[in-house]
């Protein structure tokens, strides 16, 4: 089966801090995927990568940046904090002619 | 730019009915996926529909595709409380998948 991980299932941070979001897949997919999740906004792409160092933006990138240093490790990265960041993230990969993409449990952020 | 409909967003029943929840989407794309999702949960691939006429079929949960009137539908048969969660649909452009809103789907006893 096909495992996506997110580093934390929960994430309280300060405005102005950088964070981390960490996703690991351990079935050699090319692509993978950063999303958040928003009441009655539903699933927003932030960025999505299609190879090692490679990255596009997606719909709402202002604010992230992301990288993929290996196939396995997407990150995405906000460089400094704000409130109107706190959401829910999730990773998700895919690969193959099917591209179905798996999603991660998520990351539940907080920003005070 | 893609744009995916679901309706209804908000679908209350009672077990043991039957219902349907409708996807409509823009492209033509000859692939649709549906996920569900549970509370506080992430998202779990349902079906994923590869061509036009494909039907697939889980348990009480019946999925097609119509590509020609860009449409897909997920058929909820003798519905259960375990049903109860959000379902999405998504149409591909490349490997991006574009969602609908989701339908939130409450079964009461």
């Amino acid at each position: 089966d096909v495992k996506v991980t997110q580093s934390s299932r929960y994430l309280v941070k300060r405005t102005g801090e950088k964070v981390f979001l960490e996703c690991v897949q351990d079935m050699d997919h090319e692509n993978m995927f950063w999303y958040r999740q928003d009441p009655g906004l539903g699933l927003r792409l932030i960025y999505f990568s299609y190879d090692v160092k490679m990255k596009e933006k997606g719909d709402i990138p202002e604010g992230y940046s992301v990288s993929r240093e290996k196939k396995e490790r997407f990150s995405l990265i906000l460089e400094s904090a704000s409130t109107n960041q706190t959401s829910m993230y999730l990773c998700a990969s895919s690969s193959g002619a099917y591209n179905e993409q798996f999603f991660g449990p998520g990351t539940r952020l907080t920003v005070l | 730019e893609l744009k995916v409909e679901q309706n209804p967003l908000f679908l209350s029943m009672q077990e043991g009915k039957n219902y349907t929840i409708y996807c409509n989407y823009s492209t033509t794309s000859d692939r649709l996926y549906w996920y569900r999702q549970d509370p506080g949960k992430s998202l779990e691939s349902l079906f994923v529909l590869l061509s036009n006429g494909a039907v697939k079929q889980e348990g009480r949960l019946m999925a097609s595709l119509d590509t020609k009137a860009r449409l897909s539908t997920l058929h909820i048969t003798a519905a259960v409380h375990d049903l109860s969660a959000t379902y999405f649909c998504g149409e591909t452009s490349g490997s991006r998948l574009t969602f609908g809103e989701g339908t939130q789907l409450t079964v009461n006893p």
